[in-house]
């Protein structure tokens, strides 16, 4: 079982819908979580970071932690094209010096 | 202007050469890291380093090599002895590795064997 898990997609949605992205991890000790966007050929950026249950809002991005199902979700609300990219799920644990990191969903809004 | 350097952006290594690639922060960050991407894959840590003059391997540090002689720097050499070198090398920093803390990432190396 992979640590980190995500649905490598390709996700299509359409324009301006909703885009819910959705990671799994196994380590139950694992105390921060993170979402990073990688354009083609780019380099992965920051979108968000989630370190209690519940959810974080930024803009149009959602992040929902439940820590007793081990899952972290990312919502994009009002999905644009510029949103197509690729998203990591990555996982941390204080004290590991180590963050792992997902596969990545691809995902594709529809004009 | 804060954030982290990493040159070349593309780099050609012939068989049997030794490449290093370039990796700088302002950040002030204690911890930096290299990954590798290949294509439709995650993110595989080579090494990293939390403190000056000290580094770990990661998950597949072999064929690779490190220094961290500065806060700022962390240069990775590709050796002879990596024989599928050929990926998307990422640099990232963050403050202190023990905490699980975010990670943020240079723009990129593609290092191509010809």
């Amino acid at each position: 079982q992979k640590e980190v898990e995500q649905n490598s997609g390709p996700l299509s949605v359409p324009e301006g819908a909703i885009a819910s992205l959705n990671c799994t991890y196994s380590d139950r000790g694992s105390q921060s979580f993170f979402w990073y966007r990688q354009y083609s050929g780019k380099s992965p950026e920051l979108i968000m970071s989630i370190y209690s249950n519940g959810d974080k809002e930024d803009g149009r991005f959602t992040a929902q932690l439940n820590k007793a199902s081990q899952y972290v979700s990312l919502l994009i609300r009002d999905s644009q094209p510029s949103d197509s990219a690729t998203y990591l799920c990555a996982v941390g644990h204080f004290g590991n010096e180590k963050l792992t990191f997902g596969t990545g969903t691809r995902l594709t809004i529809i004009p | 202007d804060g954030g982290i350097t990493q040159s070349p952006k593309y780099l050609f290594r012939k068989e049997g050469q030794n490449v290093t690639l370039s990796c700088e922060q302002n950040l002030n960050h204690d911890a930096m890291y290299w990954y590798r991407q290949d294509p439709g894959q995650g993110l595989r840590l080579i090494y990293y380093s939390q403190i000056v003059n000290d580094f770990q391997k990661g998950d597949i540090a072999e064929g690779y090599s490190v220094s961290r002689e500065k806060k700022e720097s962390f240069p990775l050499t590709v050796t002879s002895a990596q024989k599928n070198p050929t990926a998307f090398y990422l640099c990232a920093s963050s403050r202190d590795a023990r905490k699980g803390e975010t990670q943020y990432f240079g723009p990129g190396t593609r290092l191509l064997v010809l």
